[in-house]
């Protein structure tokens, strides 16, 4: 089945200590976002690669940033994770900016 | 600045009956407008959408309507069966905008038996 695949599902890293996070799709999907949940809130999103281009929300601290290698892979990378970067990471990934994305399993993040 | 609020962050409802969830917004230009479901550990899937120019979307036991005056949509669930029992997400889009979707912060719909 096409599906989005986020690896690991739980991350536990110290306090700034560098973590990746990484995502895969085998939908060929254009469009991958990556989503910061925390509890009971509503899914942020941090920034989306349209193929290559990469698009950073204007609020997204330095801290994240993001690699898309090819069409399948997608990695958030963490440079310095602080305890407020505990959350879920959502991979989603849309083809050509349709509207309504598919989801991955999400990360959880626990920093110590 | 939350563009789309979901106001309750619970609902209990007995099996068979309606469960009512609601979403509310404040960015005119969305046009595009989907719920989500969660259960815990996976990640949200799609459950039905509405374009604003319509409505009311109806799929199977899931009906959306929106209310554009009111900045107001609402999903309905009939009849509710334990298995619904998830997050429940609501989320905006407005074309052209590379399809970023705004999310509610979920509203828990647990459906007893």
């Amino acid at each position: 089945d096409a599906m989005v695949i986020q690896n690991p599902r739980y991350q536990v890293t110290q306090f700034g200590k560098p973590v990746t996070l990484s995502c895969s799709q085998t939908l060929n999907h254009n469009v991958m976002y990556w989503y910061q949940q925390k509890s009971s809130q509503a899914p942020k999103l941090l920034f989306h690669y349209y193929d290559k281009d990469f698009n950073n929300e204007a609020d997204t601290p330095d801290n994240f940033q993001s690699r898309r290698p090819n069409t399948s892979f997608c990695f958030l990378d963490i440079r310095s994770p602080g305890l407020g970067d505990a959350a879920m990471y959502l991979c989603a990934t849309s083809s050509d900016r349709g509207l309504g994305y598919t989801f991955g399993s999400g990360t959880r993040l626990t920093v110590v | 600045d939350q563009q789309v609020k979901q106001n309750s962050p619970s609902l209990s409802v007995q099996e068979g009956r309606i469960s009512i969830l609601n979403c509310d917004y404040t960015n005119s230009m969305f046009d595009y407008f989907l719920w989500y479901k969660k259960y815990p550990a996976e990640g949200p899937t799609f459950l039905i959408s509405i374009s604003s120019i319509k409505d009311k979307n109806e799929d199977g036991r899931f009906t959306v309507f929106l209310n554009k005056s009111a900045k107001h949509l609402s999903l309905h669930i009939v009849p509710s069966q334990p298995g619904d029992s998830a997050v429940y997400f609501c989320a905006a889009s407005r074309t052209g905008n590379t399809g970023k979707l705004i999310f509610g912060q979920g509203t828990t719909l647990q459906v007893k038996p």
